[in-house]
């Protein structure tokens, strides 16, 4: 399957745990970007990567969320002491490049679903 | 944020129907994009739509752009059981055309 690769699928922390989730992009991209789909609502961007740079983070909150797309090996997605709320499916997406026109096509994984207990 | 009005949320309707699923907002976009979610799956594009008034068709599917770049319509023709899915539209806005902002969808069921 040549398509985004996220792992795990399915992640259940208990609160104060840490979350760590894994993408690998389409091969041939790289550009990384993460969304979050919380329950009942709508799919919402939180951070754009190309290798070893963050481009944009103006999606992520504030504390204990961090993303990172080392030179070697996948995107990583990190949760620091997680809380209930942080419940949700955490979509990976790649592209080959953006275009300054904004019609660049974004190539979602399966998303992983973390559980909060 | 610029906020993606989805209607309707569900909709039933049976094999040969048609229908039209709408996706509307106060705020202009650069440019807006129509995926289709199944259950436990990563959203999948169905077609971008760039210039006001464009009109783009995907076999059975006609995608509409509004004048304005508002707004925007999926019309789906003789509707089959494997269009079953979340519609999802998302509009990107200036040059950050990555940070999408997406609708929360219409789920719409196709019954034999």
């Amino acid at each position: 399957n040549a398509g985004v690769m996220q792992n795990p699928r399915h992640l259940v922390r208990r609160r104060g745990q840490e979350a760590r989730l894994r993408c690998s992009p389409m091969k041939g991209h790289s550009h990384v970007y993460w969304y979050r789909q919380l329950p009942e609502e709508g799919l919402k961007f939180m951070v754009y990567l190309q290798k070893e740079n963050i481009i944009d983070e103006s999606g992520m909150p504030k504390e204990r969320f961090s993303a990172e797309f080392p030179k070697e090996g996948p995107s990583i997605l990190r949760i620091q002491q997680v809380v209930r709320g942080d419940s949700a499916a955490y979509f990976c997406a790649s592209s080959p490049y953006f275009e300054h026109s904004n019609t660049g096509e974004l190539f979602f994984g399966e998303g992983s679903r973390l559980t909060v207990l | 944020t610029q906020l993606l009005e989805q209607s309707p949320q569900f909709l039933s309707i049976q094999e040969g129907e048609n229908l039209t699923v709408y996706c509307n907002s106060s705020s202009v976009f650069s440019s807006l994009q129509w995926y289709r979610q199944e259950p436990g799956e990563g959203p999948v594009l169905l077609v971008t739509v760039v210039t006001g008034g464009e009109v783009k068709k995907l076999k059975r599917l006609t995608f509409q752009f509004g004048d304005a770049r508002k707004d925007s319509s999926l019309h789906i023709t003789a509707a089959q059981p494997g269009d079953t899915g979340l519609y999802l539209c998302a509009g990107a806005a200036g040059n950050s055309g990555y940070a999408l902002n997406f609708g929360k969808g219409t789920s719409l069921l196709v019954t034999p």
